[in-house]
């Protein structure tokens, strides 16, 4: 089981280039997130998408987009990447029961540098 | 809105230390509370949880207390080892909603 893969690791990127950044789960949860994590900063929610076919902006969406087709993929686009958009991003995913909170699983992250 | 403040680190220890780390949030709700982890080089990983005032949370040796009248949720370990070195992140989630708020995260480093 591999549980939430983020695809690439890494990626050097120049300034004004497109880039999608993958994520794929096997655990079929229905709710997905993308967050970015930066130093003194901690990890800041961008998108997310509480079932397939639906997504909302978290607290920091400008400059990116998501689309959710379907359970398992979750991709985020950078249209045309600004330095700012140096960061680490963390794909997560979450079940939605009837329990008062389902637990967040993260991917290992793709460590993104913008030049 | 919803926030989480955590102290800075790094917080630097000897093995077999005991380990506060401090947590205060603001809600307008009753939020659910929670510490992360991330070790070097992984994405974060649930360590505890606690869902109403009082609550206790415990995982490998540590735990957090719900204390509602302090809005606090502090992070504490008797005796620390070398492999609990890591970040360590406090959040929050409003109840009946996914989205989590975290705290700026603080560094530990224990030493032999």
């Amino acid at each position: 089981i591999a549980g939430i893969t983020q695809a690439p690791t890494s990626q050097i990127l120049a300034a004004g280039r497109r880039m999608t950044l993958r994520c794929t789960q096997d655990m079929r949860h229905n709710a997905m997130y993308w967050y970015r994590q930066d130093l003194g900063l901690g990890l800041r929610l961008i998108h997310y998408s509480n079932t397939a076919g639906t997504t909302g902006k978290g607290e920091v969406p400008d400059g990116y987009s998501v689309s959710r087709a379907n359970t398992d993929d979750f991709p985020l686009t950078l249209a045309s990447a600004v330095p700012s958009q140096t960061s680490v991003y963390f794909c997560a995913s979450s079940g939605t029961g009837t329990s008062s909170y389902n637990e967040q699983f993260f991917g290992p992250g793709t460590r993104l540098t913008v030049l | 809105g919803d926030s989480v403040t955590q102290m800075e680190g790094p917080v630097t220890l000897s093995e077999e230390a005991f380990l506060t780390i401090n947590c205060t949030y603001t809600a307008t709700g009753y939020p659910s509370l929670f510490w992360y982890v991330q070790y070097p080089g992984e994405g974060l990983q649930l360590l505890l949880k606690a869902t109403k005032a009082d609550d206790k949370g415990s995982n490998k040796g540590f735990e957090a207390t719900y204390r509602k009248e302090t809005t606090s949720f502090h992070l504490e370990k008797g005796s620390v080892q070398v492999s609990d070195s890591a970040v360590y992140f406090c959040a929050l989630s409003d109840r009946g909603f996914q989205k989590l708020v975290f705290g700026t995260g603080t560094r530990l480093l224990v030493s032999p």
